[in-house]
Order: structure tokens, then C-alpha cells, then sequence
């Protein structure tokens, strides 16, 4: 069975500290995809990043990065320099190969105090 | 280039009757995914169509159905309402299955059941 647990239910963090998304996946499958989406008031989930089951390589966008470690079935996520505007609910998603069906998680929620 | 679009964005029904939300995927896609997201929760997959075909579907009773267009919109309909069905429902689209390319996903609709 796929599951994705974000153990991180709130964090604050005061403008410009850096700030560490915990998330952790368990899944049968050898192959399969794992996501990051962002959820401000508006609803709408923002896409940030896919990684396959193949690619380890850490990856860093501006002030995100994504430390994707397989050995602990891990894909963290960390903003550096918060910003207000990063204020969100952030979620990890999980899809097997085919795809179709994202399991995501319940979400951490982050608020960045100016 | 307009996203994923979604109506109504609020409805309120009363317990036992029946809704219908409506989707409008990014343009160029042909996908659609929907998902129910209770308040503090990640969203769960209810079904993906393509081609106007259910093409899998979560754990979600027949209570739920849905149907897509020739032009790739789609309708999601939910009979015998139940205090239970209050939730933001997403769309997502995408240009075949979701995981090669990630998730177009709408504002969603804000269903209360009274």
C-alpha cells in the first residue's frame, strides 16, 4: 500500500530563517514518483517539483532544494530565507508507476512571521 | 493561457441531495483527475477520466460519479448527500496520466452539506 506521512502538522518560523518540510513515503513499488505541491488561501495546489524513484540527485530552485534520500524513504524539503509569501499549506504526494493516483499527505502548514 | 477552471467555487446543499461540479481542464490537456479534500486533510482520489472512459478510481462509494466531454470537461456528480461529503473538490488535469508530468489542479468548489 502507498502512504505518505508529513508528521509536521504546523511550523512557524520568524522572515529569513531557513525551514525543513519532513516527509516520508512507503510504497512496494521499485519504480514510482514523488511530488511536492504548495496550497495557499486560494485552494489551488501549486505544483514545485516531481522526482522519480531513479533520481537521488538533490535538486535546488532559488530558495527551495529537495534532499530525496531513498535509503530512509525520505523527500525533504527546505526553504532557505522564508519569506512571508511562503506562507502555505505544503503537501508530499506519491504516485505509482502508472501515474494515475496521487497519495498525498496531510500537509504541514507553514506560517512566516514578518 | 487559462488553468484548470472549476464551478461553481461555493455551493450549499442540504443532506440527501444531489450535486454536480464542473471542470474545465488546462487547454491541451485531456486528463482529468478529481479529488475530495476534507478540512485539514490531503486530498484523495475519487477517479481519473480519459477519453470519456473511467479510466481507475479510489476508494470512494458508486454514490460518486462522474462523466467527461468530447472537448475533455468534465462533471462530477454526488447522489444522497451525507454531512460527510463536506470538502474542497479538485480538478486536476493533465496531458495523459499525471505522473510523467504532474498535476494542473483548479481552485476548486467548497461543498458544504447542511
Amino acid at each position: 500500500a502507498q502512504k505518505v506521512t508529513q508528521a509536521q502538522t504546523e511550523i512557524s518560523v520568524v522572515e529569513k530563517e531557513d525551514v525543513t518540510l519532513d516527509c516520508v513515503y512507503e510504497t512496494r513499488d521499485t519504480t514510482y514518483y514523488l511530488f511536492w505541491y504548495k496550497q495557499p488561501p486560494s485552494g489551488e495546489l501549486v505544483f514545485l517539483i516531481r522526482r522519480n524513484s531513479f533520481d537521488e540527485q538533490n535538486e535546488i530552485s532559488g530558495r527551495y532544494s529537495w534532499n530525496f534520500q531513498k535509503s530512509t524513504s525520505s523527500f525533504n524539503f527546505t526553504i532557505t530565507a522564508s519569506q512571508v509569501v511562503d506562507s502555505a499549506v505544503y503537501f508530499c504526494a506519491l504516485s505509482e508507476v502508472s501515474g494515475v493516483q496521487f497519495y498525498f499527505g496531510t500537509g504541514t502548514s507553514l506560517t512566516v512571521i514578518p | 493561457d487559462a488553468g484548470v477552471t472549476q464551478s461553481p467555487t461555493h455551493l450549499i446543499k442540504t443532506r440527501g441531495q444531489q450535486v454536480t461540479l464542473r471542470c474545465s481542464p488546462k487547454s491541451g490537456h485531456d486528463t482529468v483527475s478529481w479529488y475530495q479534500q476534507a478540512l485539514g486533510q490531503g486530498p484523495q482520489f475519487i477517479f481519473q477520466y480519459y477519453e470519456e472512459e473511467e479510466r481507475q478510481r479510489g476508494n470512494f462509494p458508486d454514490r460518486f460519479s462522474g462523466h467527461q466531454f468530447p472537448n475533455y470537461s468534465s462533471e462530477l456528480n454526488v447522489n444522497a448527500l451525507l454531512l460527510g461529503d463536506s470538502a474542497l473538490y479538485l480538478c486536476a488535469s493533465s496531458p495523459g496520466t499525471g505522473g510523467a508530468f504532474g498535476y494542473t489542479f483548479g481552485s476548486g468548489t467548497r461543498l458544504t452539506v447542511v
